[in-house]
């Protein structure tokens, strides 16, 4: 089956470590995302990916990291340096010349 | 500056149709989005429009766009429990290139008996 794959559903870390989200899609697209989501809120674009070994910030790229080695993957570091990094993370994903985003089943991050 | 609302919350009948609104700023918008998210789920997109047509209808669902208002709504017809979720309305700018979408911050619907 062709699709988004976001791993692990939920995630618990402490306060100061690091931590990196898995994003995997086997659809061949070119452009991949991540998305923060917050109660009440719509979603935020964290960072973007268009092409292989490159990527852009987004909205709110301040305490995140990415990168993007392989089309297929596109993993998001939380870095101790985010000052409130509890939140449900999405990964989506666009054909090239698409003009759709499909999304993963999310990633709710806690930090205790 | 780029900016969209929605209601947040709208209560329907089980058979009734459900009409979700939004309104945006940018008039730049090249296409406009209706996702819908079941709750700890992540986003399914339902339809879009493309800013030069003021109508889409997609079986169920009826996408009216007023560019001149900058009003987006989603009918529903027949609504359904299964159709309880929140629906979130995005637009992407032209200066996005497909790569920014912006969302209001969703509107929930609940459909009772």
């Amino acid at each position: 089956d062709g699709g988004i794959t976001q791993s692990p559903k939920y995630l618990f870390r402490k306060e100061g470590q690091n931590v990196t989200l898995s994003c995997e899609q086997n659809l061949n697209h070119d452009a991949m995302y991540w998305y923060r989501q917050d109660p009440g809120q719509g979603l935020r674009l964290i960072y973007y990916s268009q092409i292989v070994n490159d990527f852009q910030k987004g909205d709110i790229a301040e305490g995140y990291s990415v990168s993007r080695e392989k089309k297929e993957s596109f993993p998001l570091t939380v870095t101790s340096a985010q000052k409130n990094p509890t939140a449900f993370y999405l990964c989506a994903s666009r054909p090239g010349g698409g003009r759709e985003q499909f999304f993963g089943p999310g990633t709710r991050l806690t930090v205790l | 500056g780029e900016d969209v609302e929605q209601s947040l919350f709208l209560s329907v009948r089980e058979g009734d149709s459900s009409v979700i609104n939004c309104t945006y700023t940018d008039s730049s918008s090249t296409y406009l989005y209706w996702y819908k998210q079941e709750p700890g789920a992540g986003l399914q997109l339902l339809t879009y429009i493309f800013s030069n047509m003021d109508m889409k209808q997609d079986q169920r669902l009826t996408v009216l766009l007023n560019k001149k208002d900058k009003h987006l709504s989603l009918r529903i017809a027949d609504t359904q429990t299964g159709d309880s979720a929140i629906y979130f309305c995005a637009e992407t700018p032209f200066s996005g290139g497909y790569n920014k979408l912006i969302f209001g911050a969703g509107t929930r619907l609940a459909v009772h008996p």
